[in-house]
């Protein structure tokens, strides 16, 4: 199975700071079709996922564009430019190129 | 608007059944991969199966043998059936839509315990 590792697994932030979290895969997540299937999901408290960013980079509609994914490979990258307030929660990275689909343990963020 | 409802969910003793429903509205359950993923109480997200567009479908270890994806085209409703249920299995069940998980219902609690 593909192990995906975030950190840090929590973060502390101050609002309108950044925050950035990493995402690592155990193998390559380049599909055989080129593409690269690495998304970010938030989850609020005592909500649902929503999923913010897809295959690497792309953000969802109605996604606030603080957020931003990078990344190639093995190594990705969530950066939020300025974090506010309904931005705490926890974050996860999940590949969809390899089965079994694979989550990261996901990293809470909490306002300093 | 695309909207996915949960349902079926509940406390049931080790060894048992459930059937958890996930109907769907905003798109057809037909011309879209689903996915199912849990969550243990307090834990992080788990990927449990999906089910492809042209019905192949693919589950996690733990689950091969006890549990089966299905789904009601007719009801636009996807199903996850449980068998022989461990406390392990005990969490929020969500579905999701299509294999990138882009939209996801509330969930639905299942309690495995005696």
């Amino acid at each position: 199975d593909v192990v995906m590792t975030q950190s840090p697994l929590s973060l502390a932030v101050t609002l309108g700071q950044p925050a950035s979290i990493s995402c690592r895969s155990s193998q390559s997540l380049v599909s055989s079709d080129g593409n690269t299937y690495l998304n970010w999901f938030q989850q609020r408290p005592g909500q649902s996922p929503r999923r913010l960013i897809y295959k690497v980079s792309n953000r969802d509609s109605g996604v606030p564009d603080r957020f931003s994914g990078s990344g190639s490979g093995t190594d990705f990258t969530l950066k939020i430019s300025r974090v506010e307030a309904e931005d705490v929660g926890v974050f996860y990275c999940m590949q969809v190129t390899h089965w079994p689909r694979t989550f990261g343990q996901g990293t809470k963020v909490e306002i300093k | 608007e695309v909207h996915l409802l949960e349902s079926g969910g509940g406390l049931v003793q080790p060894g048992g059944s459930l059937r958890l429903s996930c109907a769907v509205s905003g798109f057809t359950i037909s011309s879209s991969a689903m996915t199912w993923v849990r969550q243990a109480p307090g834990k992080g997200l788990d990927w449990v199966s999906s089910i492809a567009t042209p019905g192949y479908i693919n589950y996690t270890d733990s689950v091969k043998g006890r549990f089966t994806v299905s789904r009601d085209n007719s009801k636009n409703t996807l199903y996850l059936q449980m068998n022989s249920l461990r406390p392990e299995d005990t969490a929020i069940y969500f579905c999701a839509k299509d294999m990138q998980a882009s939209y996801w219902g509330q969930g639905t609690l299942v309690t495995v315990s005696s």
